[in-house]
């Protein structure tokens, strides 16, 4: 099946500092989404990207679809940026709502 | 509006015990899949229920079960818990059957002691 790999696996930043996470995934994709998971477990859908590059405030992701990647940044980091970020896409040959993640990137903001 | 609610937060079960997790989507929202994540990896896919028919499930064993109601609730049932089966246990709803634009609960915490 398709394989999720994410880097880094964690990511220690001063408040202010600017970040990449990056996805790498091993098969063709339709989809791909990022999610972030605060402390308290609740995840939250950040993008929907299968290709291309989307702003939401601090945060732009960039898909490339061709060469099976993914990228997260993260600008002018806060501490509520702190938490794990997940990428995820479909799995191969699976209903749509079969999602494969990564294991993640922990990230920890300090003031 | 609300959102996608879980019930119950924290749970905590025997070995061998059966357990029943609740999930209710948001309104509209005709498709529920249930995650499992054990701590430090990410949520593992268990099954997806659209219109009230099973639409995937993810490699676990028999003993994992779910269904959804007309309302579009589901249940998630796990019989003779192991310890192994301690996890969060997340649930996600969408307006369709595809993959996008999922809004997740924020979980069941299950300890299998």
């Amino acid at each position: 099946g398709i394989q999720v790999e994410q880097s880094p696996p964690d990511l220690i930043l001063q408040e202010g500092a600017n970040s990449t996470l990056r996805c790498n995934f091993s098969d063709s994709v339709n989809n791909l989404q990022w999610f972030h998971q605060n402390p308290w477990g609740q995840l939250i859908n950040l993008f929907y990207i299968p290709s291309g590059t989307k702003q939401n405030g601090r945060l732009s992701a960039t898909t490339v679809a061709t060469e099976r990647y993914s990228l997260l940044y993260i600008s002018s980091s806060q501490t509520t940026d702190s938490g794990v970020y997940f990428c995820a896409v479909p799995a191969y040959g699976g209903s749509q709502g079969n999602l494969i993640f990564g294991k993640g990137t922990k990230l920890s903001v300090k003031p | 509006d609300a959102g996608v609610t879980q019930s119950p937060t924290h749970l905590i079960k025997t070995r061998g015990q059966h357990v029943t997790l609740r999930c209710s989507p948001i309104s509209g929202h005709k498709s529920v899949s249930w995650y499992q994540q054990v701590l430090g990896q990410g949520p593992q896919f268990i099954f997806q229920y659209y219109e009230k028919e099973e639409r995937g499930r993810g490699n676990f064993p028999d003993r994992f079960s779910a269904r959804q109601f007309p309302n579009y609730s589901s249940e998630l049932n796990v019989n003779a818990l192991l310890l192994g089966d301690s996890a969060l246990y997340l649930c996600a709803s969408t307006e369709g059957a595809g993959g996008y634009g999922y809004t997740f609960g924020s979980g069941t915490r299950l300890t299998v002691v």
